[in-house]
């Protein structure tokens, strides 16, 4: 069955301080990639997808994410994190070439705690 | 436009007694998804539906769970009798039937506590 990884499952940082979450995931076949976000009290929100082209994907509030397809990864990144930023981040995965239809696979996820 | 509302926010209920949760999605949205996630672990899939539909139920853990959608607008999850391992989130999301990269607009979750 498909699994994803995210390995840290806590992390700390200072504002300015530039951000890496790593997501791995099983799936040898043609996959769909997304974060998710969890801010404090609120619902989960897309930050960026990938469906297929450039593997460098762009989201909102400046994170980015990369789809290297030979290590099975979609790490999140974003180069200075502010205090707002403080959520927890989800990957997720779904199979296949129909992305209308969205059985999605996540992580367990990540929490981040950005220090003003 | 209203997002996806779920009520209650919170449950806590006693071993052996019978919660239903409620999902009102998005207007026009076809597609209802409920994930579960268990304190600590991934966010799981349950099952989906097209409008009152069951298009797949793979992920519902066993009978004691009942999910409805009458009508093809709101979904009901019942779950009786509930027991200590039911404990958790549960939440419900929505997407337009069709669009291609439709993404799902989730709700904000049903606090599940079982003692």
């Amino acid at each position: 069955a498909q699994s994803v990884s995210q390995h840290n499952h806590h992390v700390i940082l200072s504002e300015a301080a530039s951000l890496e979450l790593g997501c791995n995931y099983s799936y040898g076949g043609t996959v769909n990639l997304f974060w998710y976000v969890q801010y404090p009290g609120q619902h989960l929100q897309l930050l960026l997808k990938y469906f297929s082209g450039d593997p460098l994907v762009k989201g909102i509030k400046g994170f980015e994410a990369e789809f290297i397809k030979s290590k099975f990864s979609f790490n999140l990144r974003k180069p200075s994190v502010q205090w707002s930023d403080t959520a927890e981040y989800f990957c997720a995965v779904t199979e296949g070439l129909n992305t209308g239809f969205q059985k999605l696979v996540f992580g367990t996820g990540t929490r981040l705690l950005v220090s003003p | 436009e209203a997002g996806v509302t779920q009520f209650p926010s919170h449950s806590v209920i006693e071993k052996g007694q019978t919660v239903t949760l409620r999902c009102d999605p998005i207007s026009g949205h076809d597609n209802l998804y409920w994930y579960r996630r268990v304190m600590g672990k991934e966010i799981k899939f349950l099952l989906h539906f097209v409008k009152e539909s069951k298009q797949d139920e793979s992920g519902m853990p066993n009978n004691r769970f009942l999910a409805e959608r009458t009508g093809g607008t709101y979904s009901t999850l019942k779950v009786q009798p509930a027991e200590l391992e039911d404990s958790g989130v549960y939440f419900c999301a929505s997407s337009q039937v069709g669009a291609t990269g439709s993404p799902l607009h989730f709700g904000n979750g049903t606090r599940l506590t079982v003692t």
